[in-house]
């Protein structure tokens, strides 16, 4: 069954204070991991899909890297509009579905 | 509209009543998915479409719970004989691909979020 844990659970960060969010993964064969964030009330919002350990992508302040065990999400020099919760999902091989993890919860305070 | 839409966003339904969830997902868009996300948790997968066809409905937490997409656009996710325990916010996905390869990425809707009392 794939898994995927997540950590920490909640954040709290000082706007410019730059920090880094976890996610640790099970899975046999990996065709995708994803990044998501999601917003109160919202659903989530498609951030980045990485492939291959080794593989890194970067959006604005956010930056995803994969290894064959886990992925990173650094968060460079947030802002309040970065506070959500970002959540981290896999997709084996043989299946189409994602399963995710609890989420980061991250507040940056001004 | 360019993204997902689910309706209705919210629903309260009194214990033993059946609702109907509905999804449109992106035009064109072959996969669709359902996903269950209980308050702090990240979203459960439910069940999958390509076009018309359910190809994995493992997800589905009981016979009470039933999807359809008759002809592989719209899709429906019905409740039956509703219980305290489905509140939650279901979650209907879509993505480009059929399955293997690149572009697989799912795009989420909106989400309706359910109370049953």
């Amino acid at each position: 069954e794939d898994q995927v844990t997540q950590s920490p659970e909640a954040l709290r960060l000082q706007e410019g204070e730059s920090s880094s969010l976890n996610c640790s993964y099970t899975v046999s064969g990996l065709r995708g991991l994803f990044w998501y964030r999601q917003d109160p009330g919202k659903g989530p919002e498609f951030l980045f899909t990485l492939y291959s350990a080794g593989e890194e992508k970067e959006k604005e302040r956010l930056k995803a890297t994969l290894t064959k065990k886990e992925s990173f999400l650094h968060i460079t020099a947030p802002k309040p509009e970065d506070s959500a919760t970002y959540l981290c999902a896999v997709q084996g091989y043989g299946n189409n579905r994602l399963a995710f993890g609890k989420g980061n919860q991250v507040v940056v305070i001004p | 509209g360019a993204g997902v839409s689910q309706s209705p966003r919210y629903k309260v339904a009194k214990r033993g009543q059946d609702v109907a969830l509905r999804c449109d997902p992106i035009s064109g868009h072959v996969s669709l998915f359902w996903y269950q996300q209980a308050l702090g948790q990240g979203p459960e997968f439910l069940t999958y479409f390509q076009n018309e066809a359910q190809l994995d409905k493992s997800g589905l937490p009981s016979d009470r719970f039933f999807a359809e997409r008759p002809e592989g656009s719209v899709s429906t996710l019905k409740i039956q004989r509703t219980q305290q325990e489905d509140s939650a916010v279901y979650l209907c996905a879509s993505s480009h691909a059929q399955g293997g390869g690149l572009n697989n990425e799912q795009f989420f809707g909106p989400g309706t979020r359910l109370t049953v009392l």
